[in-house]
């Protein structure tokens, strides 16, 4: 059984561009969670989704950053117009249900130049 | 969710059992306590959970004290990857009224297993 997979797993860009993070949930698990860890920091939650749905998003940032989770396919998370303070790593974690264990992914690196 | 104190860092000889602690004094009743570690910048693992009762695993053995207020994860036999960031995360249920929300991590343990 596959784990919670991500990519790219590492991602450059220059200010200004559009990043796009995919994330796979295991299989069977239909609840989507996203953190940020800026470096030397902790880490920090960001959204929580079930297919096709938006269940928190109080720790996104009001603007440049949404998040989806479609009827198919991966969970994306998008920063459009992206700065240097968007550098950082970003994991995805899924679980079977909404009280049951999160399980990460490997994250993806974000460099912005 | 509430609040966790654990120490910044702790030593252990690798072969013997790591004790990490965990204060979660204002802990509610439905209130589970989860340990996860980070492997030096790899997502976060997750190892255990319980409410109230001694559990165990393949990976390690959590003990909650019976007030509830403090608790401890066991690595029996630590290796040299059991080096990481381990945190200890308080989270609520459906029957504490807790959101189905993210995980608060703290700054957790940094535990160095030394050979």
């Amino acid at each position: 059984n596959a784990g919670v997979m991500q990519n790219p797993r590492h991602l450059v860009r220059r200010r200004g561009q559009e990043a796009r993070l995919r994330c796979s949930p295991m299989k069977g698990h239909s609840h989507v969670y996203w953190y940020r860890q800026l470096p030397e920091e902790g880490l920090k939650f960001m959204v929580y989704l079930q297919k096709e749905n938006i269940i928190d998003e109080s720790g996104m940032p009001k603007e440049r950053f949404s998040a989806e989770f479609p009827k198919e396919g991966p969970s994306i998370l998008r920063i459009q117009q992206v700065v240097r303070g968007d550098s950082a790593a970003y994991f995805c974690a899924s679980s079977k249900g909404p009280y049951n264990e999160q399980f990460f992914g490997p994250g993806t690196r974000l460099t912005v130049l | 969710d509430a609040k966790t104190t654990q120490p910044p860092s702790m030593d252990c000889a690798e072969g013997r059992a790591a004790n990490l602690p965990c204060n979660h004094s204002t802990i509610s009743g439905n209130e589970y306590v989860y340990w996860y570690r980070q492997i030096h910048s790899q997502g976060p693992q997750y190892i255990i959970h319980g409410l109230k009762n001694n559990e165990t695993n393949e990976m390690a053995s959590l003990i909650i004290t019976e007030d509830r207020k403090s608790s401890t994860l066991i690595l029996p036999h630590a290796t040299l990857r059991d080096t990481a960031v381990y945190y200890c995360i308080v989270r609520g249920t459906m029957y504490s009224g807790g959101g189905a929300d993210g995980l608060t991590f703290g700054k957790g343990t940094h535990l160095i297993i030394q050979p």
